[in-house]
């Protein structure tokens, strides 16, 4: 079945230390995003990447960083620098422009 | 003015109640419309996709767009209690990046 995986599901960080979540899809879509999705607040894009090797900022970038270097693949890093890690993070794909969003199961992670 | 509106609920019906869910935009250049549901703890998921003005039926549940009002539905017959989830409504113009309401609690009561 096509989709997209995120793992972990649970993630649990000391503070000051970087994490990476995992988004891999074998929809062949050419794009990808992340968003967090606090309570009461909807879904916020962090990145985004339209194609292999390019990304392009979200509304909510800072302290975070990602990389396209597989059509299939979009990890998401949280750094130290993110003042409020701790959140629901959803990795969705558009096979194109227009379309409609799939999404992952989401990675929940807790910084303590 | 945020480019959609969603009121978050939450909403609670009975078991068997007609639901209506609503969202109000503000970009006209809005014509790709869509509802998820998300329960909780656990990504959205696709219910309907839409494109342009118009109804749109599956199953229970039946979409609606209303372009001259900026303003879309989603319906649901007979509703469950499985029905409880937060639904979200989002909206595209045609670029790569869809716009998403806040989302809708629903709670269904036996």
């Amino acid at each position: 079945d096509g989709g997209i995986t995120q793992s972990p599901k649970y993630l649990f960080r000391k503070e000051g230390q970087n994490v990476t979540l995992s988004c891999e899809q074998n929809l062949n879509h050419d794009a990808m995003y992340w968003y967090r999705q606090d309570p009461g607040q909807g879904l916020r894009l962090i990145y985004y990447s339209q194609i292999v090797n390019d990304f392009q900022k979200g509304d909510i970038a800072e302290g975070y960083s990602v990389s396209r270097e597989k059509k299939e693949s979009f990890p998401l890093t949280v750094t130290s620098a993110q003042k409020n890690p701790t959140a629901f993070y959803l990795c969705a794909s558009l096979r194109d422009r227009g379309t409609e969003a799939f999404f992952g199961q989401g990675t929940r992670l807790t910084v303590v | 003015q945020k480019e959609v509106e969603q009121d978050p609920g939450p909403l609670s019906v009975p078991e068997g109640a007609i639901v209506s869910l609503n969202c109000t935009y503000s970009n006209s250049a809005f014509q790709y419309f869509m509802w998820y549901r998300q329960y909780s703890r656990k990504g959205p998921e696709l219910l309907m996709y839409t494109y342009s003005s118009g109804n749109k039926e599956d199953g229970r549940f039946t979409a609606q767009v209303d372009k001259s009002s900026k303003y879309i539905s989603l319906f649901i017959r007979d509703s469950q209690p499985s029905d409880s989830a937060t639904y979200l409504c989002a909206m595209s113009d045609g670029s790569y990046i869809p716009t998403f309401g806040r989302g809708t609690s629903l709670i269904v009561h036996p």
